[in-house]
């Protein structure tokens, strides 16, 4: 059975590069069956879409973080990444991993159960 | 990108009741909408997919309907472990985007 889990520093400077790792167990990183994502949620707020990509490097990414993006897979550790640079206040949230299925129109059926980003100096 | 607008923002109801959320879409999405549950501390929890697919395990007093730009979330005979945010989000795009979130709160 598929399972992801977040981890990364919990707090990062403004500015600065938030970086976090998704490993992933139960599956290769590498199978043809499933999209790898990022979700936030701000305090108190909705979700937010970060992006998805395909582990042979097929990235999408949300238009409105497009410019600060980079997700990346790392196929030796089953695990895949994402970056955020110059980060604010406003990019403090929960950011969960989920796992896409491949087939068009695929919902995100496995999620990680999350990590907690707070962005200050 | 497709614009999601979900509706009521917040609910209150009592175990027992039926409650219906709407998402409505702001192009057509045929039938590429899905619904997940969230509780306090919790990642979301898929509940139906393609608008009408129940995810296995959850009960069946869940049911989703619609197709093109307007679709629910119906949920008969609330029990006291459904309060919790429900959200709707679109994969006809790969470009995700959710809904704003209802909040169902017991009466």
């Amino acid at each position: 059975q598929l399972q992801l889990q977040e981890s990364g520093p919990g707090l990062v400077k403004p500015s600065e590069t938030l970086s976090l790792i998704c490993t992933v167990s139960g599956d290769s990183i590498s199978s043809s069956s499933y999209y790898w994502g990022w979700i936030r949620q701000p305090p108190g707020k909705g979700l937010e879409w970060i992006g998805s990509m395909y582990y042979s490097g097929t990235t999408y990414y949300n238009p409105s973080l497009k410019s600060r993006v980079t997700m990346s897979v790392d196929t030796s550790k089953n695990q895949f990444s994402l970056k955020l640079s110059s980060v604010t206040a406003a990019d403090t949230a929960v950011y969960y991993c989920a796992a896409p299925g491949r087939d068009f129109g695929a919902p995100m059926d496995v999620w990680g159960k999350g990590t907690t980003v707070t962005v200050s100096s | 990108d497709i614009q999601m607008t979900q509706s009521p923002s917040s609910l209150s109801a009592s175990v027992g009741d039926r409650v219906t959320i709407t998402c409505r879409t702001s192009q057509n999405i045929d039938s590429y909408l899905n619904w997940y549950q969230q509780k306090p501390g919790k990642a979301p929890k898929l509940l139906i997919y393609v608008a009408s697919n129940l995810q296995t395990g959850v009960p069946s007093r869940f049911s989703g309907r619609g197709s093109g730009t307007d679709f629910t979330l119906t949920i008969s005979n609330l029990q006291p472990e459904d309060f919790a945010t429900y959200y709707c989000q679109q994969s006809y795009s790969s470009l995700y985007t959710f809904g704003q979130g209802t909040k169902l709160e017991i009466k």
